[in-house]
């Protein structure tokens, strides 16, 4: 069965470093998301991502996040200063229209 | 803009016992319901979908979602639990113009032997 695919599964980093999540996602799939959830938290929506374009953001998705497609497999989420309430899973998904399709989540521990 | 209600945060249960775990969700437009499981440690993966049609949903484990409009429900349902069932599961919305799905809060279903 095809996966999403995100790398890597844990990351640490320290406070205003710069990050790049990585995701793979399903390869006939058009929409790209990314969401977060902080420990004990629910998932957040933070983009989504189509046609080589943001499509839709939350008020999460501020100047420090950008998100590229930058070969046509990866998809990409770059923290530029990492804070600690940056601590959290960040889950990549796509979807051919609707029902996602997650990764298994990259545990970003920023210290 | 839609929000999502999941009434308990915890449920336990005894094995072969059936379960419910409700969802409400509020919204203008026409949407799409889904249900997600999270085991331990791992992602989410989708459970099953209400799209359109009929509006009793199933999965491959024997979990089934019914879609009541008049009541803005997609309460989750299984007649007999196993052990390898205890995970949080996620109700969510999305309409059906947009991109984004919204999230509930969770619910923790602890089974119990």
């Amino acid at each position: 069965e095809p996966e999403v695919t995100q790398t890597p599964s844990h990351q640490v980093t320290q406070m205003g470093q710069e990050v790049i999540l990585r995701c793979v996602p399903i390869s006939n799939h058009l929409y790209f998301y990314w969401y977060r959830q902080i420990l004990g938290q629910k998932v957040e929506f933070l983009v989504s991502f189509y046609n080589n374009e943001i499509s839709e953001k939350s008020e999460i998705f501020d100047d420090q996040f950008s998100v590229e497609r930058p070969d046509g497999s990866n998809f990409t989420l770059k923290i530029r200063s990492t804070k600690l309430e940056d601590s959290a899973m960040y889950f990549c998904a796509s979807s051919p229209i609707y029902g996602y399709t997650f990764g298994s989540g990259t545990r970003l521990t920023v210290v | 803009a839609q929000s999502v209600t999941q009434l308990d945060s915890q449920v336990p249960v005894f094995e072969e016992a059936p379960v419910e775990l409700r969802c409400n969700y509020s919204s203008s437009v026409s949407v799409y319901l889904f249900w997600y499981v999270q085991y331990p440690n791992q992602g989410l993966q989708l459970l099953l979908k209400y799209l359109s049609g009929s509006t009793l949903v199933e999965s491959i484990n024997g979990f089934e979602a019914e879609f009541n409009k008049s009541q803005t429900s997609f309460h989750l349902r299984k007649p007999s639990v196993h052990i390898s069932d205890t995970a949080e599961y996620f109700c969510a919305v999305s309409n059906t113009g947009g991109f984004k799905t919204i999230f509930g809060a969770g619910t923790r279903l602890f089974v119990k032997a």
